[in-house]
């Protein structure tokens, strides 16, 4: 069985200020690993995503995460965010067992920017 | 432009009626999905379609039903039966065995059921 827990519900910040979004995940076979956004009202849209290769994989809008293994940890960071970056961001496992891309979503993590 | 499209934004029903939230894609995916979305609860798989004329119960598929009758069209009928059907619907898409691997979601219908 999967599972995806994103421990913060809500993270405040400062606009410019860094900041980081928590993902740890369970599995009992390999995953693919991804991170959504979600403004209101709107659906999804991919940040990145981690496949294979290297673990620090760079996204859109400035965003990076690092898939670490032995953590089953895939943590979201930006260095300097921006009030446009108010939204709400999702992790994403899919286990690579599957002929086909079944996702398991963490419950979400609302980023409020503050100015 | 390829992409999904969920209609309408918005839909009203209400309770005991049966309501059909459209999704259509012109991505040639295979495969189709829908989620539910519940504030602080994520999302929530509620059927799937691999191909035409084939498709899966997710997590919640109580109180819902869904036809795939052709590959771009996957419409998710809210039976009288689901008990709490007031939420955030979201269709995707993806086409297994691509190597970008990543669903591509519509931009939701927010039903509301008084």
């Amino acid at each position: 069985a999967q599972s995806v827990t994103q421990l913060d519900s809500q993270v405040p910040v400062f606009e410019e200020a860094p900041v980081e979004l928590r993902c740890n995940y369970s599995s009992s076979v390999s995953v693919y690993l991804f991170w959504y956004v979600q403004y209101p009202n709107q659906g999804l849209q991919l940040l990145l995503k981690y496949l294979s290769g290297s673990t620090l994989v760079k996204g859109i809008n400035g965003f990076e995460a690092e898939f670490n293994k032995s953590q089953t940890s895939f943590h979201l960071r930006k260095p300097s965010v921006h009030i446009s970056d108010t939204a709400e961001y999702f992790c994403a496992v899919s286990p690579i067992i599957y002929n086909f891309n079944k996702f398991y979503f963490g419950s979400g993590t609302k980023l409020n920017v503050k100015p | 432009d390829g992409g999904i499209t969920q209609s309408p934004k918005y839909l009203f029903r209400k309770e005991g009626q049966n309501v059909t939230l459209s999704c259509e894609q012109n991505l040639n995916h295979d495969a189709m999905y829908w989620y539910r979305q519940d504030p602080g609860q994520g999302l929530r798989l509620i059927y799937y379609s691999q191909i035409v004329n084939d498709f899966q119960k997710g997590d919640i598929a109580e109180g819902y039903s869904v036809s795939r009758e052709k590959k771009e069209s996957f419409p998710l009928t809210v039976t009288s039966a689901q008990k709490n059907p007031t939420a955030f619907y979201l269709c995707a898409s993806s086409m297994p065995g691509l190597s970008s691997y990543e669903q591509y979601f519509g931009p939701g219908t927010r039903l509301t059921v008084t």
